[in-house]
């Protein structure tokens, strides 16, 4: 099993609330990827990073922003939290190379009172 | 833009029932993955299809990749409570490094 993690597990936290959704990884992968993802539904990209000091936006317009600093950290933020924010968050990253799967941390369900 | 559609959207199975779920691109595409979600957990890659008409096979999972690479589909024999969970079919996006998640097939089997 790949080594990505996630913090916390889970969050319920008030409206108007900034949060930090930590994720790392220990593989040194260059690729990292955020999703969102409503229970039992599909899985939407909201930011991607390609390696140190970059991020893209994903397919899903997200209100949250990310950096990545270090190789190994790609922290997700909300400035405000609100309840439509309330989902479920995967943390994923994966080799470089064609063609290489991604490997997803357990992911951080968060709910937005 | 790029879309990667799954059917059937769930299906409830009689234990020992085979499940076959489709999964078609809007566009070539030059691999194809397959993951499986189990409840309250996260995706887990199961296997990649890179050639033309491509079949493999895990114990009693078959997967094929269609002539024209632009469908997939992942067949389970005989299947068992283990299977159950969310089958994604994702596809490269616009960029090699990106991938287009189907929408999922949820399985139920009934013990």
């Amino acid at each position: 099993e790949a080594d990505i993690y996630q913090t916390p597990r889970y969050l319920v936290i008030g409206t108007g609330k900034k949060i930090t959704l930590e994720c790392s990884q220990t593989m040194g992968h260059d690729k990292m990827y955020w999703y969102q993802q409503d229970p039992g539904m599909e899985l939407h990209l909201i930011h991607y990073s390609y390696g140190v000091n970059s991020t893209e936006k994903g397919d899903l317009s997200s209100e949250s922003t990310v950096s990545r600093i270090r190789t190994e950290h790609f922290p997700l933020t909300l400035e405000s939290a609100r309840p439509s924010h309330t989902s479920q968050y995967l943390c994923a990253s994966r080799p470089t190379g064609l063609n290489q799967p991604q490997h997803f941390g357990d992911g951080t369900r968060l709910s937005i009172l | 833009g790029q879309q990667v559609m799954q059917i059937p959207q769930y299906q409830h199975v009689q234990e020992g029932e085979d499940f076959t779920t489709y999964c078609n691109s809007s566009t070539t595409l030059s691999n194809i993955q397959w993951y499986k979600q189990r409840p309250g957990g996260h995706p887990v890659f199961l296997i990649q299809l890179v050639k033309s008409g491509e079949v493999k096979k895990q114990k009693r999972l078959t997967f094929q990749f269609g002539e024209a690479k632009k469908n997939s589909s992942l067949h389970i024999t005989a299947t068992q409570t283990t299977d159950v969970g969310t089958y994604f079919c994702a596809g490269p996006g616009d960029s090699s490094y990106k991938l287009i998640f189907g929408s999922g097939t949820r399985l139920l089997v009934r013990p």
